[in-house]
């Protein structure tokens, strides 16, 4: 049983680039969460997508969109690449969108916008 | 909305004695509580939760216990090995799914 996998693993962009990361929840899950990570600080919330729609929304900007496709893996793109988007993208997935469910993460992609 | 704090930043233990990582959150709606490990290069990876029904839950060595009037939880790991160093990160969400992360303890185990 795979778990949930994230491509690519490293990623090197230019500023004002576009980007479009990708992940595939684990078997049986339905919901794709997508975190921020920056050096030393722990993961932040982005969005949310369940049923191919964006659920839940942090406070991160209009650059930030995704996407969730009808086997449920899912996009993150972020346009207009800042240098403070340089992070660990994680990618995690669960069942359903009710509270106290197990929530499992990939291995994230790490960005760097040069 | 939700504010979860973390401490220490940073635990150094002898191999074999106990750790204990303590979090403090703000949102008395928050009843799920998840404990994340995370190794170097690696994505986190889910160690034991708690939901807000339950004052304390263990698996083999280690155990999460909460508190919710102080509004704390904390993980404790007992007899601790070289593997078990990593950061760890406590969160708590509500319906929805979204945790709030705390900043991490970077826990090292000494031989």
């Amino acid at each position: 049983d795979a778990g949930v996998t994230q491509s690519p693993t490293h990623l090197i962009k230019t500023r004002g680039q576009q980007v479009t990361l990708r992940c595939s929840p684990k078997s049986g899950h339905d919901t794709v969460s997508w975190y921020q990570q920056a050096l030393g600080q722990g993961p932040q919330f982005i969005f949310q997508y369940y049923e191919e729609e964006e659920r839940q929304r942090g406070n991160f900007p209009d650059r930030f969109s995704g996407h969730q496709f009808p086997n449920y893996s899912s996009e993150l793109n972020v346009n207009a690449l800042l240098l403070g988007d340089s992070a660990l993208y994680l990618c995690a997935s669960s069942l359903g969108t009710q509270g106290g469910t197990e929530a499992f993460f990939g291995q994230g992609t790490r960005l760097t916008v040069v | 909305g939700e504010n979860v704090e973390q401490h220490p930043s940073t635990l150094s233990v002898q191999e074999g004695d106990s750790a204990v990582i303590k979090c403090t959150y703000s949102d008395s709606a928050s009843n799920y509580f998840p404990w994340y490990k995370q190794e170097l290069g690696k994505g986190p990876q889910l160690i034991i939760d708690i939901r807000s029904n339950v004052g304390e839950k263990k698996d083999q060595r280690i155990a999460v216990t909460l508190n919710k009037t102080a509004k704390h939880f904390s993980l404790h790991i007992t007899e601790t090995q070289p593997e078990d160093s990593a950061v760890y990160f406590c969160a708590a969400s509500n319906y929805g799914q979204n945790f709030v992360f705390g900043p991490g303890t970077r826990l090292s185990v000494l031989p």
